[in-house]
């Protein structure tokens, strides 16, 4: 068990919708970090928060958002949903201020139909 | 973004067989390297992060040398096993709170 925990495990929706993805990073780290993985595709970089700043952004979409909040805990919003947008979703999450290495949760499965 | 390499982008070997894998990075403003492991249908592990120009570490079969002046890192394993079939993921780091960007991996097959 990492002590990163996401939920939902698994999201099915259609084309259109929003959804809301929720992190808890292990207990003590401040730096929240947010993954897709496509089909067959490798881990992409959407954005980084510590504590509760955002501190880098990778490739994610203008649909996208996400905030990290006073209790440290995340949540990656996906909007104007896509076939596309079908794939994992990992949180991880480190100390942040020391070196240290990232904890990943298990991932959301979102499937958009 | 930082432009992270490594190589081969895929690897088949016997079981007992020893192996190794290349991690190129930017040299410039470095600050760590981390090392993940990724099973299939599971979540990438931590296998170590690297600070230190020479550093080698070391985790059961598996080992990681680092030369941070011209950017590159070697993970070994000796007498693979089954069990580490994975993906293989490196990721430098600028700062202890900056972004970490993974490489495409390597991904290894232990053939029983």
């Amino acid at each position: 068990d990492s002590g990163v925990t996401q939920t939902p495990k698994h999201l099915i929706t259609a084309t259109g919708q929003r959804v809301t993805l929720r992190c808890s990073p292990r207990s003590g780290d401040l730096s929240v970090y947010w993954y897709q993985q496509s089909l067959d595709q490798g881990l992409q970089f959407l954005i980084q928060y510590y504590n509760g700043e955002e501190r880098a952004k990778g490739n994610i979409l203008e649909r996208f958002s996400a905030q990290q909040f006073p209790d440290l805990h995340s949540e990656l919003n996906l909007s104007s949903l896509e076939l596309g947008d079908s794939a994992l979703y990992f949180c991880a999450s480190s100390r942040g201020w020391t070196v240290s290495p990232l904890h990943f949760g298990n991932g959301t499965r979102l499937t958009v139909t | 973004i930082l432009n992270v390499e490594q190589s081969p982008q895929s690897l088949h070997v016997q079981e007992g067989d020893s192996t190794n894998f290349t991690c190129s990075f930017p040299s410039s403003n470095f600050y760590a390297l981390h090392w993940y492991r990724w099973e299939t249908a599971k979540s990438p592990e931590a296998l170590f992060v690297m600070t230190l120009n020479g550093d080698e570490k070391k985790k059961g079969q598996i080992s990681a040398t680092l030369n941070t002046k011209e950017g590159y890192s070697y993970l070994y394993i000796k007498g693979s096993q089954p069990e580490d079939s994975a993906t293989y993921l490196c990721a430098p780091q600028k700062t202890s709170y900056d972004k970490v960007i993974f490489g495409p991996g390597t991904s290894l097959s232990v053939i029983p």
